[in-house]
């Protein structure tokens, strides 16, 4: 089945520093991918949309210049945390769309999450 | 615009009794429903999805939902709980209008909690 690879699990940063995480659809290619943010004990909140080989598209309240969101290849997206500070601490969780999917198929799958902690 | 109701932040139930787990949506356009499950500090994992077609869903570990356009409903049900079935549960919806390049909007999530 559809697999995607998300990477690192958990990441560690000092305030002010940047931080980038993977998200790899490992055996099928995907033409969107999504990038989550999930706060302790609350839902996922959908924070943009990248295409690739195209700028992503943000969702209200979404500083761009703070998340950067990178889809290069057809399987591999990565988002940027830049200049984190600890508010940006949260969960951050990918989903790749499966290229193979016709519309009424509508399969989604998602990565592990990475748990990001700003000291 | 389209949004998740999970009526229920908690959900407890005893180990073989039938759980429910009652979510209701809005959406303009017929909707596309999904559960999924979350272990802690885990992904997410597709439980059961409704697109078009039958509105009674069979998913994975013995889940069931319905999809009632009426009600605006599509409730997760299990007839019978396993401890293993501890976890938090969301419900989502897309209305696909884009194509597919639309991400999913989530419910708040329900926790559900097996008594052994």
């Amino acid at each position: 089945g559809a697999v995607v690879s998300q990477h690192p699990s958990w990441v560690i940063c000092k305030s002010g520093t940047s931080v980038k995480i993977e998200c790899r659809s490992l055996d099928f290619q995907a033409t969107t991918m999504f990038w989550y943010r999930q706060f302790p004990k609350q839902s996922l909140m959908l924070m943009a949309t990248s295409n690739e080989g195209s700028k992503a598209t943000y969702e209200q309240g979404v500083e761009k210049d703070k998340f950067l969101i990178n889809h290069a290849s057809l399987t591999l997206s990565t988002l940027t945390v830049t200049s984190a500070h600890p508010e940006d601490s949260s969960f951050y969780i990918c989903s790749a769309r499966d290229f193979r999917s016709v519309w009424w198929n509508y399969g989604y799958t998602f990565g592990s999450g990475t748990r990001l902690t700003v000291v | 615009a389209q949004s998740v109701t999970q009526l229920g932040s908690h959900v407890s139930v005893s180990e073989g009794a039938l759980v429910l787990l009652r979510c209701n949506y809005s959406s303009s356009v017929p909707p596309y429903l999904f559960w999924y499950v979350q272990y802690p500090n885990q992904g997410l994992q597709l439980l059961l999805k409704y697109t078009t077609g039958a509105t009674l869903v069979k998913g994975i570990n013995g889940f069931e939902a319905e999809f009632k356009k009426s009600e605006t409903s599509f409730h997760l049900t299990k007839p019978s709980a396993h401890m293993s079935d501890a976890a938090e549960y969301f419900c989502a919806v897309s209305d696909g209008s884009g194509g597919g390049a639309d991400g999913l909007t989530f419910g708040k999530g329900t926790h559900l909690i097996i008594q052994p």
